[in-house]
């Protein structure tokens, strides 16, 4: 059981440049979100997923696409990445709070995170 | 709508010394509270939860009861070992939302 696999675990990027950071989960997980950590900033979520077909804004959504073509698959865009998106982006799943009986975990697998630099 | 706050870090402790992480929430109705643990180089892992106030849940000699009266959700541990160093992070869920709000994350070094 792979859980909550994210590639690259490191990237480097120029300015302007686009790239995808890639997530997918192997436990029929409907909630699938997105978060970056910045020092001293916790975890914020940029994007989140209830399910395939349907995606919403968090909290620091700007500059970052989703899509959510697929239940275990769910890919953040960079379309022209910034310095000001330096951080470790970890993508997280869960199953749905909807479920009837609803789940006894009631937490989030992460993933291991990708460290991404932007220069 | 909903905060997490946590003791500013680094904590730096000798092992075997006893451990209080400070916790404290605002949030609408009865959210589920969380301690996550992120292990250098690592993604963070679920530590402990608790759903309803006064549940105690606890983990690999950690402990946390929710404490509605005073919102806190104070992570402890009566031992520290070496392999307790991680950066730890508190969490709260609202009742039927998925998503998960942290705080800041405390940094913790135990030394020999």
């Amino acid at each position: 059981n792979a859980g909550v696999t994210q590639t690259p675990k490191f990237q480097v990027l120029k300015t302007g440049q686009s790239m995808t950071l890639q997530c997918a989960q192997d436990m029929n997980h409907e909630y699938m979100s997105w978060y970056r950590q910045d020092p001293g900033m916790g975890l914020r979520l940029i994007h989140y997923s209830v399910g395939a077909g349907i995606t919403d804004q968090g909290e620091v959504p700007n500059g970052y696409n989703v899509s959510r073509s697929t239940t275990e698959d769910f890919p953040l865009r960079l379309l022209s990445a910034a310095p000001s998106q330096t951080s470790v982006y970890f993508c997280a799943s869960s199953y749905s709070v909807r479920r009837d009986p609803p789940p006894l975990n009631y937490g989030c697998t992460f993933g291991s995170g990708t460290r991404l630099t932007v220069v | 709508g909903n905060s997490v706050t946590q003791m500013e870090g680094p904590v730096t402790l000798s092992e075997e010394a006893f451990l209080t992480i400070n916790c404290t929430y605002t949030a609408t109705g009865y959210p589920s509270l969380f301690w996550y643990v992120q292990y250098p180089g690592e993604g963070l892992q679920l530590l402990l939860k608790a759903t309803k106030a006064d549940d105690k849940g606890s983990n690999k000699g950690f402990e946390a009861t929710y404490r509605k009266e005073t919102t806190s959700f104070h992570l402890e541990k009566g031992s520290v070992q070496v392999s307790d160093s991680a950066v730890y992070f508190c969490a709260l869920r609202n009742f039927g939302n998925e998503k998960l709000t942290f705080g800041t994350g405390t940094r913790l070094t135990i030394i020999p």
